[in-house]
């Protein structure tokens, strides 16, 4: 089954709200984590990414949470733009020689004038 | 600089036909990695390789799909014979190096398999 999953699959705010979108992974050797952005037609793109080894990390209007005790990760948008929707995944990494990333089923952000 | 390139961008073929999937990484990048991303779903690890080795093909279905990167840059992604399942997205990734680091993603490939 999927070891990162995300607990909505869509999530509908306001234009210029912040969004709060959610994430809970299973596995406890995970040490790097991922949050990519999806528009239709088009391949994940980078957003934001955090090593175990912090509990938080800002970027440019984003912020990612993470909480190794519960095993939850989110991604924090400020004063959210029609730019902004898309699917959202997490991702994560066990670390290990192989490093491939294993993906949530993603949450769709629907941004509402 | 430019990205990951992919072709074609879409596919359609019969059941039980062959198909193959081209992606060429972003310059100077040692990993390449191969995704099936479903309708509706994350994108799932099919293949990884570092430079022209197999690091991780786990959950590559061996007897339908095979993948190589002989020179260490282009790859390419063989399904044959395909079944109405495979119908998906197959996207393409590449990072600098092994480790926790970033992986950049091509458009992908839409496949349909009627």
């Amino acid at each position: 089954g999927e070891s990162v999953g995300l607990h909505l699959p869509t999530l509908s705010v306001q234009e210029g709200d912040n969004s709060i979108i959610n994430c809970a992974y299973s596995n406890s050797a995970s040490d790097y984590f991922i949050w990519y952005k999806q528009e239709s037609g088009k391949g994940p793109q980078f957003i934001i990414d955090i090593r175990s080894n912090m509990d938080k990390r800002q970027g440019q209007r984003v912020t990612v949470l993470l909480n190794k005790t519960v095993k939850h990760l989110s991604l924090q948008i400020a004063a959210t733009q029609p730019g902004d929707s898309a699917v959202y995944f997490c991702a994560e990494n066990s670390g290990g020689g192989a490093d491939g990333l294993t993906f949530g089923k993603g949450t769709h952000l629907i941004i509402q004038p | 600089e430019a990205g990951v390139a992919q072709s074609p961008r879409y596919k359609i073929i019969e059941k039980r036909q062959s198909v193959a999937f081209w992606c060429n990484p972003i310059s100077g990048h040692a990993t390449l990695y191969w995704y099936q991303q479903i309708l509706g779903q994350g994108p799932k690890l099919l293949i990884q390789f570092q430079n022209n080795g197999v690091v991780d093909d786990s959950q590559l279905p061996k007897d339908r799909f095979s993948a190589e990167r002989l020179k260490g840059v282009d790859s390419t992604l063989k399904i044959q014979p395909a079944k109405l399942e495979d119908s998906a997205v197959y996207l393409c990734a590449s990072s600098p190096g092994s480790g926790n680091t970033e992986a950049f993603f091509g458009q992908g490939t839409r496949l349909t398999v009627v």
